[in-house]
């Protein structure tokens, strides 16, 4: 089974700084996806960034941008001019490229705060 | 284009009793799948239904249970609920089932159980 692991619980980053939060995952598959979710105060996930596992260029959207190590199966996330509306928990997701369906498993999630 | 919807938002039931929840996905959209979130727990897989069918199923007692209709809108069941299952739930839709899909995430109804 897989595991994906985030080391951080919480983070803090100056507005208009830039942060990075952490994710490691274990699997035996060679092809995957990967997810970067943001759960603001309103509950509602929302994704931020996706990245397949086959792709060697690491995903960008905006100001979020992936740092994707396969064999250290490693992949974080790198929030630039960061904003206050950038305040929420982050999740990773791993999602099985082989296998059935779309099932995510999640990472324990990462505290941002936004300092003004 | 509407995104995932959840009802009830909020939900208060007391031990024994049974809840049912509903999910509808965005349209076009004929993939559902169930995650819990709790503080303890995290987000876990519930199970997912594609075409009407539950095609997974999580690591959850038999007293979780779901349904798909027709126009791919889901509803979830837990029966003799126990205070542990005092959580989020969300759902989450996507377009097809099994080909790399992102799914997107509905608002959840938070159930608590007293």
């Amino acid at each position: 089974a897989q595991t994906v692991t985030q080391s951080q619980p919480e983070m803090s980053v100056q507005e208009a700084e830039t942060v990075t939060l952490s994710c490691t995952y274990d699997t035996s598959e060679s092809d995957y996806y990967l997810f970067w979710y943001k759960q603001p105060p309103s509950r509602q996930m929302i994704l931020v960034i996706r990245q397949e596992a086959y792709k060697q260029q690491n995903a960008t959207e905006n100001r979020f941008s992936v740092n994707f190590q396969k064999a250290a199966k490693s992949f974080s996330l790198k929030i630039s001019d960061s904003q206050l509306g950038d305040a929420a928990m982050y999740f990773c997701a791993y999602r099985s490229y082989n296998n059935a369906g779309n099932m995510l498993t999640f990472g324990g999630g990462t505290r941002l705060m936004v300092k003004p | 284009k509407a995104g995932v919807t959840q009802t009830p938002r909020y939900l208060i039931k007391t031990r024994g009793q049974q809840v049912t929840l509903s999910c509808s996905p965005i349209s076009g959209h004929r993939s559902v799948s169930w995650y819990q979130q709790t503080p303890g727990q995290g987000l876990q897989f519930l199970f997912e239904y594609f075409s009407e069918t539950q095609r997974n199923k999580g690591n959850f007692p038999g007293r979780f249970s779901g349904r798909q209709f027709s126009n791919s809108r889901s509803e979830m069941n837990v029966s003799t609920l126990e205070l542990g299952d005092s959580a989020l739930y969300l759902c989450a839709s996507s377009l097809t089932w099994g080909i790399g899909e992102t799914q997107y995430f509905g608002p959840g109804t938070r159930l608590l159980v007293l």
